[in-house]
């Protein structure tokens, strides 16, 4: 099973400041027949269910504000809020979707200063 | 506008069983594999079960393996899990997800969008 892993588990920001998640897969998701890495990035606010931010590790979904952005190679992976608003207090799940078992990451949390 | 809808949850004894459903929409069913995610109160997202569109091919996490059927009828584009010999461990909200994308030979796999809002089951004596 591949295992994903999130720092930190918590951060504050103030307003307007960055906001860095960092997510590790304990292998390659990145698939060689089509050089996509298989990473989605979830936001998840109190008692809602996740929405999705990201997928293919750095393409934004549709209507996700463009302050959201993710990057990251075969095993590592940063999800960046620009700029953090006060809508964007959340917990954040990255998971990989290259192999079953689909595993995510044990979320992080993310706070105003 | 594409939507899930959970429904099913509730209060069981250590044990007994239990039936979610998933009522799909504005989506042609069929063609999508669909997928059951839990989350234990205060805790992370945990992946329960796939289903193929046409339901010829499923995935279980170990942890439900042998207690736990996921199945569909598309004709009511409806999504079900089948929870059998249900545990403490079990208690969470159960969201049912649908695949993103079709299913290609090259992409395999893709990620869940939309979550349903979720359906609690609590699983004590």
């Amino acid at each position: 099973d591949i295992v994903m892993t999130q720092s930190p588990d918590s951060l504050a920001v103030s307003l307007g400041e960055r906001a860095t998640i960092n997510c590790k897969s304990s292998q390659s998701v990145l698939y060689s027949s089509n050089n996509k890495k298989y990473i989605a990035w979830y936001q998840q606010k109190p008692g809602q269910p996740p929405k999705l931010l990201i997928y293919w590790a750095s393409t934004r979904e549709s209507g996700v504000p463009d302050r959201f952005s993710g990057s990251g190679s075969g095993t590592d992976f940063t999800l960046t809020i620009s700029s953090l608003q006060a809508e964007d207090v959340a917990f954040y799940y990255c998971q990989q979707y290259y192999s079953t078992p689909f595993t995510f990451g044990p979320g992080t949390k993310v706070d105003i200063k | 506008e594409v939507q899930v809808l959970e429904s099913g949850g509730g209060l069981v004894q250590p044990g007994e069983s239990l039936r979610l459903s998933c009522e799909a929409s504005g989506f042609t069913f069929s063609v999508y594999a669909m997928n059951w995610v839990r989350q234990a109160p205060g805790k992370g997202l945990e992946w329960v079960s796939t289903i193929s569109g046409s339901g010829g091919s499923t995935y279980y996490a170990d942890s439900v393996k042998g207690r736990f059927t996921i199945s569909r009828d598309n004709s009511k584009n409806t999504l079900y899990l089948q929870m059998n010999s249900l545990r403490a461990e079990d208690t969470a909200v159960y969201y049912c997800a649908k695949d993103a994308q079709l299913s290609s030979a090259i992409e395999r796999y893709t990620w869940f969008d939309p979550w349903g809002q979720g359906t609690l089951v609590t699983v004590s004596s």
